[in-house]
Formats: structure tokens, C-alpha cells, sequence
């Protein structure tokens, strides 16, 4: 069984430029994360989605985000414009439904630096 | 709103010792408990969980955990660590029920790096 994927693995823009980060989940996942760890910071959650819907967005920092996950498979997240303190590992992640909602899986994540 | 705090930001610790990764958690709801860890260049790796039942908890990789609802903490143990110990560890927690089941509330992260 493949594991979450995540692309690209690294990025590097300029402040103001507009970033795309994919991540595929595990096939048959229904959950799909996104989380952030701004660096020297803890890892922080920013939305979760239930095949194609958004179940929490509480943790998204403003609307230069957008997430999406069209047909309920992968998902990408946007931001645009980017900013300096967006800079910082994304980590995607999955999970089953039923009683193994609570093993999410984890990619490798996408460094994020804005320059 | 819950918050976890891992105590030690950095342990060394000597091949074959054992060592203790201490987490304790603050919520005014039930949580379940979570112990992640992360090697170099790679993904989060779930080591073990508590939802329920026995507090003590066994992972992989010869790891366990106590949930000690008193002193709301959720120590990670191994009685003797190897070289590839070596990474960073997460303890984290989820709201129990509610619409935020899927939202872990992650810990500062421990490095633990095992000396020969």
C-alpha cells in the first residue's frame, strides 16, 4: 500500500508569488489533513476534509489559503500571495473512517521557503 | 481549547539505557493521546495511541506509554534504546467526540539522539 504523498518535497519562492502543494492520501482514505510547522514552533493544524468536504477549517491562518480536494481524492493547497512567515514544513495527512479515524498517516512533507 | 507540553526540548541518552520522553496535556474535555515520531527526512510515524481501556499503552518499536488521567500526563518509556531511537517525538492529543475529531494538538517535539 503506497503511503501519503506529498509534491513537491521542497519550494522556494518569492514574497508574493502564488505556491501550489499536492498531496495524494492513501487510496480509500476518506480523512485528509493539512498541518504546518512553522520553524521552532510546534506542528499546528490547518483543516481537515471528509472525501470532498471541509469538516474543520478552524486552523487556517487567513484567506490567502485555499484548500481543496476535488472528487474527494487528492487535495491541493494554495497560497497566494505568499508571505515570509508562511515559510515552513506542510505535512499532509490521512486516515480511514470508522473506529481508525484516529490513525492518521503522514507524508514527508513540503519545505516552504518564501524569500 | 487543549494544549500539550513535552518537558525536555532535547535528551541524549547512551545506547542500551532506557529513557523516558515526558508529555503531559491540559483540556477541559476528554482527549485521546497520540505518540508520533519522526526520523530524519521523513513523514510522521504514529508509535502508539490511547483511546480507551488499559493506561498502559504499547507501541511499536518496543515503545509503550502510561495515560495518568491524575497528573494528565502521557510519558513515553523504553527500557533500552538502540542507535536508530534517533529522531524526533510528538505526543499530541484529539478532542474526544465533537465535530474537531481529526484536529491533533501537537507537543514542542523532543529530540532524542541515542549515543554509542
Amino acid at each position: 500500500e503506497a503511503g501519503v504523498t506529498q509534491f513537491p518535497s521542497h519550494s522556494v519562492i518569492e514574497k508574493g508569488q502564488t505556491v501550489t502543494l499536492r498531496c495524494d492520501p492513501i487510496s480509500g482514505h476518506d480523512n485528509l489533513y493539512w498541518y504546518r510547522r512553522v520553524m521552532g514552533k510546534e506542528i499546528k493544524f490547518l483543516l481537515h476534509f471528509v472525501k470532498e468536504s471541509k469538516q474543520d477549517e478552524s486552523g487556517m491562518p487567513n484567506n490567502r489559503f485555499l484548500a481543496e480536494r476535488t472528487g474527494g481524492t487528492y487535495s491541493t493547497l494554495k497560497v497566494q500571495p505568499a508571505e515570509l512567515e508562511d515559510s515552513g514544513v506542510y505535512f499532509c495527512a490521512s486516515s480511514h473512517r470508522g473506529y481508525r479515524v484516529y490513525e492518521q498517516y503522514f507524508g514527508p512533507g513540503t519545505r516552504l521557503t518564501v524569500t | 481549547a487543549q494544549s500539550v507540553t513535552q518537558l525536555d526540548s532535547q535528551v541524549p541518552v547512551f545506547e542500551e539505557a532506557p529513557v523516558e520522553l515526558r508529555c503531559n496535556y491540559s483540556s477541559s474535555v476528554s482527549v485521546y493521546l497520540f505518540w508520533y515520531v519522526q526520523y530524519p527526512n521523513q513523514g510522521l510515524q504514529l508509535l502508539l495511541k490511547y483511546l480507551s481501556g488499559s493506561t498502559l499503552v504499547k507501541g511499536i518499536n518496543g515503545f509503550e506509554a502510561e495515560f495518568n488521567k491524575s497528573q494528565t500526563s502521557f510519558h513515553l518509556r523504553k527500557p533500552s534504546v538502540h542507535i536508530s531511537d534517533t529522531a524526533e517525538y510528538f505526543c499530541a492529543v484529539i478532542h474526544a467526540g465533537g465535530t474537531s475529531y481529526g484536529k491533533l494538538t501537537f507537543g514542542q517535539g523532543t529530540i532524542l539522539t541515542v549515543h554509542p
